[in-house]
Parts: structure tokens; C-alpha cells; sequence
């Protein structure tokens, strides 16, 4: 049971360029997130997914774009890299609550780290 | 908009010393919260969490917190901290109807011989 896991750990891209991260998880999860992490500002939240082929906005989704073809995997996607995207990308994912407890525990993956020059 | 606010960007204390981090959120009707810890190089990992029943809740490594309503806080508390507890800690909190969390800047904890 690998968990969470995230692909590729670390990348640098020329602004312009474009790429694709990839999440994966094993739990048979139905919410999926992408997270941005930057000093000093905790995680934002960039898009999520609450099933396959389901995808909404979070906190900050401009530039960025995500797809959910399969369950277990949620890519997120850079068209045109700025350097305003260097960050740390980190994707989680969590069941669906019902009832009472409507907030599952989100597991996390170790992350991408991104240097767009 | 929700927010979460972590007083402390840093605490510095010493082993076997206790220690308090702080956590207040904006109000609402309906709120769950969670402590998660990230240590260097790793992702996030869940400490504690509060979703209802009792205000006082136990988590992973002898971490607690506590829940109160009336000001807004959650704060982590730890009686005796090891240097194995450096690392940074975000609070979070989940609003009713909304899946995603909405996180703090972190606190980043600095345990010294």
C-alpha cells in the first residue's frame, strides 16, 4: 500500500514551458486535491475532485489545470510555466464524509518540488 | 472568506519543555479542525483532528488540543517536547458543506538540546 504517491520529485522548467505532475493513489479515494505550498503561506488550495471526471477551483487556479480520467490518479497540468509557480506542489486525498463527519482525513503525498527559471 | 491564523511562525524551546502552538480560524456554524506535521523533505502528515463530541482530543506522538468554540481557537498543546518534534505544523480547518481544508501559515517548531 504505497498511499499517496507523486510523480515527478523534483523539476526544473524554462518559463514558457509546459508540464504535467501526476498523483496517484491506492486507497480508493473519491476526493483528490492539488496544493501549492509557499514559505510563509501554508497550503492553497489549487483545484480538486470529488470523482472520476470531476474536477472544480480552488483558492488559486489560474494557470494551472487538472484532469481526472481514473479514480486513483489526478494530474495537474502547467500550460505556460511562470516563475510565480515556483513552489511545492503536494497532492492529498481523503473519502467522502457523510452525515456528521463531512470532512474525511486528507492523506498527503511528498511532494514536487518546482523551479521555473 | 474563511481563514485560519497560526500566531507564531516560529517557537523555539528547549527538550523536555513544554510547549503551546496557536491556532484561531473565523467563525462559522459548522467546523471541523485538524493539526497536521510536516517534517523537513516530507509531505504532511495528520496529528490530531476534531470533527465533535468532546472539545479535549489526544493525537499521534503525545500532541492534544482543544477546541473552544467561544474563542475561536484550537490550540496544540504537547507537556514535554523531543527534539524528534522539530518540524512545522499547520493547522487546518474544514467548513461545513466544503470539502477542501483551508490551512495556516505553519508554525515552525524548534527543539534544542
Amino acid at each position: 500500500n504505497a498511499g499517496v504517491t507523486q510523480t515527478p520529485k523534483f523539476r526544473v522548467l524554462k518559463t514558457g514551458q509546459s508540464m504535467t505532475l501526476l498523483c496517484a493513489q491506492d486507497m480508493n479515494h473519491e476526493y483528490m486535491y492539488w496544493y501549492r505550498q509557499d514559505p510563509g503561506m501554508g497550503l492553497r488550495l489549487i483545484h480538486y475532485s470529488v470523482g472520476e471526471g470531476t474536477t472544480a477551483k480552488g483558492e488559486v487556479p489560474d494557470g494551472y489545470n487538472v484532469s481526472r480520467l481514473k479514480k486513483q490518479n489526478f494530474l495537474l497540468g502547467l500550460e505556460s510555466a511562470a516563475p510565480s509557480q515556483t513552489s511545492v506542489y503536494f497532492c492529498a486525498s481523503s473519502y467522502a464524509a457523510s452525515g456528521r463527519a463531512r470532512m474525511g482525513t486528507q492523506y498527503f503525498g511528498p511532494g514536487t518540488r518546482l523551479l521555473v527559471l | 472568506a474563511q481563514s485560519v491564523t497560526q500566531l507564531d511562525s516560529q517557537v523555539p524551546v528547549f527538550e523536555e519543555a513544554p510547549v503551546e502552538l496557536r491556532c484561531n480560524y473565523s467563525s462559522s456554524v459548522s467546523v471541523y479542525l485538524f493539526w497536521y506535521v510536516q517534517y523537513p523533505n516530507q509531505g504532511l502528515q495528520l496529528l490530531l483532528k476534531y470533527l465533535s463530541g468532546s472539545t479535549l482530543v489526544k493525537g499521534i506522538n503525545g500532541f492534544e488540543a482543544e477546541f473552544n468554540k467561544s474563542q475561536t481557537s484550537f490550540h496544540l498543546r504537547k507537556p514535554s517536547v523531543h527534539i524528534s518534534d522539530t518540524a512545522e505544523y499547520f493547522c487546518a480547518v474544514g467548513y461545513g458543506g466544503r470539502r477542501a481544508l483551508t490551512f495556516g501559515s505553519g508554525t515552525r517548531l524548534q527543539v534544542q538540546p
